[in-house]
């Protein structure tokens, strides 16, 4: 069975530092992998995807993929109280378009 | 504001009521889905059309019933629900069903069971 893991936290960072979030996946076929964020009684964002091992940035965040240790990342720099959400990490098979996700992992970020 | 959109954005229901959740996508996607999602769980996929047809049900009870009239819309016809199907419904589209392009959700419709 299909599994991605993730911590439920909360994760509580200051605001200005930077939150790593992370996430393991048990499929090794596993081809592209998505950083979904979820505020309270909304919608999943998608806030990132990486498809290569290695680092991807978009403003204050970066991916990073590495499928040697079945891990990817989630970096936020510069928190801000507004990041405050579930991060929802999702992984894709080596057969259509279905996503696992992992459980979440709720971040805090205190002024 | 997401480029998927669905209606209505709250629904209320008893268990005797037929009713239907619209979802709509004008990005020229070919993939469409339908998750549920519980309180602080993950969304659990439903069904997957691909070019309308439909590809995936993941064994969901047929008191829910999927319709894809056309490749913009989407449709999950509701009829005789039980208090355990209220939850977060989500629709989502991706470019295609077998590339990695990324799924973009709708804001969702919170559907209770009364």
């Amino acid at each position: 069975q299909k599994e991605v893991e993730q911590n439920s936290g909360p994760l509580s960072v200051p605001e200005g530092a930077i939150a790593s979030l992370n996430c393991t996946y048990s499929d090794r076929g596993s081809q592209s992998f998505f950083w979904y964020r979820q505020y309270s009684g909304k919608s999943p964002e998608l806030i990132m995807f990486i498809y290569s091992n290695g680092d991807k940035e978009d403003g204050r965040f970066t991916a990073q993929l590495n499928k040697a240790s079945q891990y990817v990342s989630l970096l936020i720099r510069d928190s801000q109280p507004s990041d405050s959400a579930t991060y929802l990490c999702a992984v894709r098979g080596n057969a259509g378009n279905m996503l696992t996700f992992g459980g979440g992992t709720r971040l805090m970020v205190k002024p | 504001d997401t480029e998927v959109t669905q209606t209505p954005k709250h629904l209320v229901m008893g268990m005797t009521n037929k009713k239907s959740l619209k979802c709509e996508q004008h990005m020229g996607h070919r993939a469409m889905y339908w998750y549920k999602q519980k309180a602080k769980k993950p969304p659990e996929l439903m069904f997957v059309y691909s070019y309308e047809k439909l590809s995936i049900n993941e064994s969901v009870p047929s008191r829910f019933s999927p319709e894809c009239p056309n490749s913009s819309l989407l449709n999950l016809h509701l009829h005789a629900l039980q208090p355990e199907d209220s939850a977060l419904y989500l629709c989502a589209s991706s470019q295609e069903w077998w590339t990695g392009q990324p799924q973009h959700f709708g804001d969702g419709t919170r559907l209770s069971i009364l």
